[in-house]
């Protein structure tokens, strides 16, 4: 079974200081990683994913995160982050032949502030 | 592109009536969505997957009778609550996977309330 855990529920962090968000999975298979993030009352929107290929995955927004198969962990970070990514962060796994079906982890709540 | 609704957007019934919920690709033909539900400061927990033409998929512990998905064309799934009670208050949000590969595009989410 797949599993994923986010290690941070809140991460409070000053507007243009640097961020990253823990993500660390459990998988028998491989996985396909995914980070989401969810502004208050609304769906959620798509950052980045990692299927396969470069470890380093660029998204939306200045976001990047790094697939780590020894440490099974998909941290996403941010240079300088915005009083706008104030958001709920959600990292996501699947993986092939899971019929396109997504676990995922607690969340983390990113507060920034000025 | 790859938008997708959801109505209403909230929604407060009485106890014990029922509550149909829509779901739609604006701009894609989705051939599978899924219905989530997200209690507050919690994250999203699947409750079913649906193909376009078929019978749901039901996640463990989710009342396939009381939580009725239909998915009767590939732009359009409804999710109906049937009876609903106080502790069927909760977020409900849909998704639609269509294009490209493992990539799903969420709703706005809708806002139950049982009285």
């Amino acid at each position: 079974a797949q599993s994923v855990t986010q290690l941070d529920s809140q991460v409070p962090v000053f507007e243009e200081a640097p961020v990253e968000l823990r993500c660390n999975y459990s998988s028998s298979v491989s996985v396909y990683l995914f980070w989401y993030v969810q502004y208050p009352n609304q769906g959620l929107q798509l950052l980045l994913k990692y299927l396969s290929g470069s470890t380093l995955v660029k998204g939306i927004n200045g976001f990047e995160a790094e697939f780590n198969k020894s440490q099974t962990s998909f941290h996403l970070r941010k240079p300088s982050v915005h009083i706008s990514d104030t958001a709920e962060y959600f990292c996501a796994v699947s993986g092939p032949n899971q019929g396109g079906k997504l676990i995922f982890g607690q969340g983390t709540e990113l507060s920034v502030k000025p | 592109g790859a938008v997708v609704s959801q109505h209403p957007s909230r929604v407060i019934c009485k106890s014990g009536t029922s509550v149909k919920i829509e779901c739609r690709s604006l701009d894609f033909q989705a051939t599978t969505m899924f219905w989530y539900r997200q209690f507050p400061k919690q994250s999203l927990m699947l409750m079913a997957t649906s193909n376009e033409g078929s019978k749901a998929t039901y996640e463990q512990g989710v009342e396939k009778d009381k939580f009725l998905i239909n998915h009767a064309s590939l732009t359009l799934s409804t999710l109906t609550v049937t009876s609903a009670h106080p502790e069927d208050s909760s977020f409900y949000i849909c998704s639609a996977e269509g294009g490209i590969a493992y990539e799903q595009y969420f709703g706005p989410g809708t806002r139950l309330t049982v009285t």
